[in-house]
């Protein structure tokens, strides 16, 4: 069974704070994604990657910044907390871009 | 992108089929229909996804009309733990395009 784990189930942090959500996939995919979910508005993409080192904007990545050193390993990095971006944060790999995206449990995120 | 349009809820009495509908009416001949549902803060679960034939597997089926303009999941012996938010998401099968969900349909199964 393909494994997504994120580093933190809850997290609350202060204005201004730099936070990093990780992401960490156990089956050799190429593609992970971050996305955040936010009531009424579904989920909406921040940023993915297709290979190591490689990433491109989603629909809303304005605030946050991504990192992915290694195959199994997608960070997503907040440089400076705000209020806004407090939301439930999902990461997801698939072997393909288009191939089946498998997601992690989530964090959810509060910045006070 | 194809957009997709669902019911923003449905209700379902438990152990009946439920028929979960979506619009996706400017599809284009390369774009694959996926469902995937979300139950209560657990992340996206995938269930199945087709291209122009119906599909079956063990969770669900998926019938698509003819003009693949719009497509229902099938869940045929709806039980509790099936409530959830369902996404039905239409997305191509080449170049770099992204899944993009919606704000889907919350399923409720009624006991």
């Amino acid at each position: 069974d393909v494994k997504v784990t994120q580093s933190s189930r809850y997290l609350v942090k202060r204005t201004g704070e730099k936070v990093f959500l990780e992401c960490v996939q156990d089956m050799d995919h190429e593609n992970m994604f971050w996305y955040r979910q936010d009531p009424g508005l579904g989920l909406r993409l921040i940023y993915f990657s297709y290979d190591v080192k490689m990433k491109e904007k989603g629909d809303i990545p304005e605030g946050y910044s991504v990192s992915r050193e290694k195959k199994e390993r997608f960070s997503l990095i907040l440089e400076s907390a705000s209020t806004n971006q407090t939301s439930m944060y999902l990461c997801a790999s698939s072997p393909g871009l288009r191939d089946t995206q498998y997601f992690g449990p989530g964090t959810r995120l509060t910045v006070l | 992108d194809a957009k997709t349009t669902q019911p923003t809820s449905m209700d379902c009495a438990e152990g009946r089929a439920a028929n979960l509908p979506c619009n996706h009416s400017t599809i284009s001949g390369n774009e694959y229909v996926y469902w995937y549902r979300q139950i209560h803060s657990q992340g996206p679960q995938y269930i199945i996804h087709g291209l122009k034939n119906n599909e079956t597997n063990e969770m669900a089926s998926l019938i698509i009309t003819e003009d693949r303009k719009s497509s229902t999941l099938i869940l045929p012996h709806a039980t509790l733990r099936d409530t959830a938010v369902y996404y039905c998401i239409v997305i191509s099968n080449f170049g770099n395009e992204k899944l993009t969900f919606g704000t889907g349909t919350r399923l409720t199964i009624i006991p």
